[in-house]
């Protein structure tokens, strides 16, 4: 059974600073890896998909990896903003359905 | 504008009373799936749909229902609600089960 794990699961940084996120999965025979962002009480917003032929994708300061060999993925956010603190879900697409990690609180603080 | 539209957006409703959860997409996606979030448990699927009149089971099926008549809509049945299924609950809708999945805001649903 895929199992997704998110480390850390809260972050506290302050503004204008790299940062990293992590997402480990148990089972590398995933279709794509999925990142997205929630805001409280909202609804997902899908960040990077990352197809299970490629090794990272790029939006604006966003940058995601996937390496399938190690059932690892990244999230990297560059210069981080107030307006960045949310939890941020990573997601394997397993057959027919999303299998979801906890999650990483983030904050960034001005 | 490219969406999926859940409603209602909150509900507060009692044990017992049949209720339905609409969701709709505007994508022409043939993928719908229904998800409900819980505190320490994540999101979990409860049903997804591969396409007109094709529905089958997530992990969390009990107490639900689906159907599939129209590719837009995709609407989630609680026949008989219970406390146990107070949760948050999201529609998702996509080109293809691989694919990259778009969500719906979300529905809050508190059965008393």
């Amino acid at each position: 059974k895929q199992e997704v794990t998110q480390i850390p699961a809260a972050l506290s940084v302050p503004e204008g600073e790299n940062l990293v996120l992590n997402c480990s999965f148990t089972d590398s025979a995933i279709y794509n890896l999925q990142w997205f962002r929630q805001d409280p009480g909202k609804g997902l917003t899908s960040l990077l998909l990352i197809q299970s032929s490629q090794r990272e994708q790029t939006s604006g300061r966003l940058n995601a990896s996937l390496d399938k060999s190690s059932g690892r993925s990244t999230l990297y956010i560059a210069a981080s903003q107030p307006g960045d603190s949310a939890t941020y879900l990573c997601a394997v697409i397993d057959g027919n359905k999303l299998v979801f990690g906890a999650g990483t609180i983030l904050r960034v603080k001005s | 504008e490219a969406q999926v539209t859940q409603n209602p957006r909150y509900l507060i409703t009692v044990t017992g009373k049949k209720l339905t959860v609409t969701c709709s997409q505007n994508m022409n996606h043939e993928y719908m799936s229904w998800y409900r979030q819980d505190p320490g448990l994540g999101l979990r699927q409860i049903y997804y749909s591969m396409n007109v009149e094709v529905t089958d089971k997530g992990d969390v099926p009990e107490g639900y229902k689906v159907s599939r008549k129209e590719k837009r809509n995709f609407p989630l049945i609680l026949e008989s609600p219970s406390p146990n299924q107070t949760s948050l609950y999201f529609c998702a809708s996509s080109w293809a089960g691989t694919y990259a999945q778009y969500f719906g805001p979300g529905t809050r649903l508190t059965v008393t």
